[in-house]
């Protein structure tokens, strides 16, 4: 049982590149997030889906879109990469129960763009 | 969305019995409450939940009060290893699950 996997791990962009993260997770959970999160800081919520088909905006979404096509699979594009989106992202995903609120996060993305 | 407010920072040593308390003062009556534990360069791993009173398991305690306006996660007896990033995350019927800035707690020898 793999869980969340991300990838890539690591990636330098320059200015104005555009690159997709992956994750997919085999835990068959309706929920999935992605997270940012700056040296030093909390997690913010960029973008989160309810289930295939259906995806809604965190709290930090501009300069990023996702798509929810399959249970397993939700991709983070990053659009005209900025200095401002370096940041460790992570994936996480939570079972149908959502009041529980347990999540289960992948290793993260490290993203640098210079 | 229920807002929550931890301290910044705690510093204890081995042995020790650490207390992290969370105030969630508009919690909602299908919120939960979940702590995270965050190592460097790691994913949040979840420690331990509940939804009133005591919870209890191999790795912590969680005490609620009966006005859940709070929350304080005990860790009994902490080594070097505990020595992590805490996050507090109430959680219902909202999908938005955010995260706070958490608590640093440092374990010295």
């Amino acid at each position: 049982n793999a869980g969340v996997t991300q990838t890539p791990k690591f990636r330098i962009l320059k200015i104005g590149q555009s690159m997709t993260l992956q994750c997919t997770q085999d835990m068959n959970h309706n929920y999935m997030y992605w997270y940012r999160q700056d040296p030093g800081m909390g997690l913010k919520l960029i973008y989160y889906s309810v289930g295939a088909g259906i995806t809604d905006k965190g709290e930090v979404p501009n300069g990023y879109n996702v798509s929810r096509s399959t249970t397993e699979d939700f991709p983070l594009r990053l659009e005209l990469a900025a200095p401002s989106q370096t940041s460790v992202y992570f994936c996480a995903s939570s079972p149908r129960t959502i009041n529980t609120g347990e999540l289960f996060f992948g290793e993260g993305s490290r993203l640098t763009v210079l | 969305l229920a807002k929550t407010t931890q301290p910044i920072s705690m510093d204890s040593y081995e042995g020790q019995e650490v207390n992290i308390t969370c105030s969630h003062n508009n919690i909602a009556t299908n919120d939960y409450i979940t702590w995270y534990q965050q190592f460097p360069s790691q994913g949040p791993r979840f420690i331990i939940q509940g939804y009133k009173t005591k919870v209890t398991n191999e790795v912590a305690s969680l005490f609620i009060p009966a006005d859940r306006k709070s929350s304080t996660l005990s860790l009994p007896r902490v080594s070097l290893s505990d020595t992590a990033v805490y996050y507090c995350l109430v959680s219902g019927d909202d999908y938005k699950l955010s995260f706070g800035a958490g608590t640093t707690v440092t374990v010295r020898a």
